[in-house]
């Protein structure tokens, strides 16, 4: 167990809907980092928060978007869903943003769009 | 720019047989790297880090890895393969720039065969 948790663990929804993936990061964490991972992309990068600031960006595209709470925990909105969005989506933590930190997986997000 | 390069998208082996797994990296500074495994429907766990505290380091479940700068590789490795170690291992690089973000390899596939 990593200690980051991400809410729901499986999500099927339409095309053209709207959906909210929730991180908790490990206790104390300030950095909250966002993956894709698809068959065809790979791991890809979207996006970082830290301590509730935007930090850096990815191949995030304009129909997604994140935020970090004052608790530090992090949700990422995907919109106007297409069947290309359909992968697993990761969350991330790491105790700070620096060079070479140790950067701890939750399970991640399933998400199906049909 | 930074970049992690695995190749063999599948690797086999038999039970008992040795593990190689190849990474080589491209970076501008001392690298800071790492081996993740994904586990069937699971997420991303970290198997070991380097952090140039030694050029060979050990990991998790039998795992080991070690740094050559010479050939910018980062190779895993295992003596003897289980059934169970049958997942998908990432290679990353942690970035240079200010989000300090996992830059992750393609990924390889490990086949263990009864």
């Amino acid at each position: 167990d990593s200690g980051v948790t991400q809410t729901p663990k499986h999500l099927i929804t339409a095309t053209g809907q709207r959906v909210t993936l929730r991180c908790s990061p490990r206790s104390g964490d300030l950095s909250v980092y966002w993956y894709q991972q698809s068959l065809d992309q790979g791991l890809q990068f979207l996006i970082q928060y830290y301590n509730g600031e935007e930090r850096a960006k990815g191949n995030i595209l304009e129909r997604f978007s994140a935020q970090q709470f004052p608790d530090l925990h992090s949700e990422l909105n995907l919109s106007s869903l297409e069947l290309g969005d359909s992968a697993l989506y990761f969350c991330a933590s790491s105790a700070h943003a620096a060079y070479g930190n140790t950067i701890y997986f939750g399970e991640g997000s399933w998400l199906t769009v049909v | 720019a930074q970049s992690v390069t695995q190749l063999g998208s599948h690797v086999s082996v038999s039970e008992g047989a040795l593990v190689l797994l190849r990474c080589n990296y491209s970076s501008s500074v001392p690298p800071y790297l790492f081996w993740y495994v994904q586990y069937p429907n699971q997420g991303l766990q970290l198997l070991l880090k380097y952090t140039s505290a030694a050029t060979l380091v050990k990991g998790i479940n039998g795992f080991e890895a070690e740094f050559k700068k010479s050939e910018t590789s980062f190779h895993l490795t295992k003596p003897s393969a289980h059934m169970s170690d049958a997942a998908e291992y990432f290679c990353a690089v942690s970035a240079e720039d200010s989000s300090y973000k996992l830059i992750f390899g393609s990924g390889t596939r490990l086949l263990v065969r009864p």
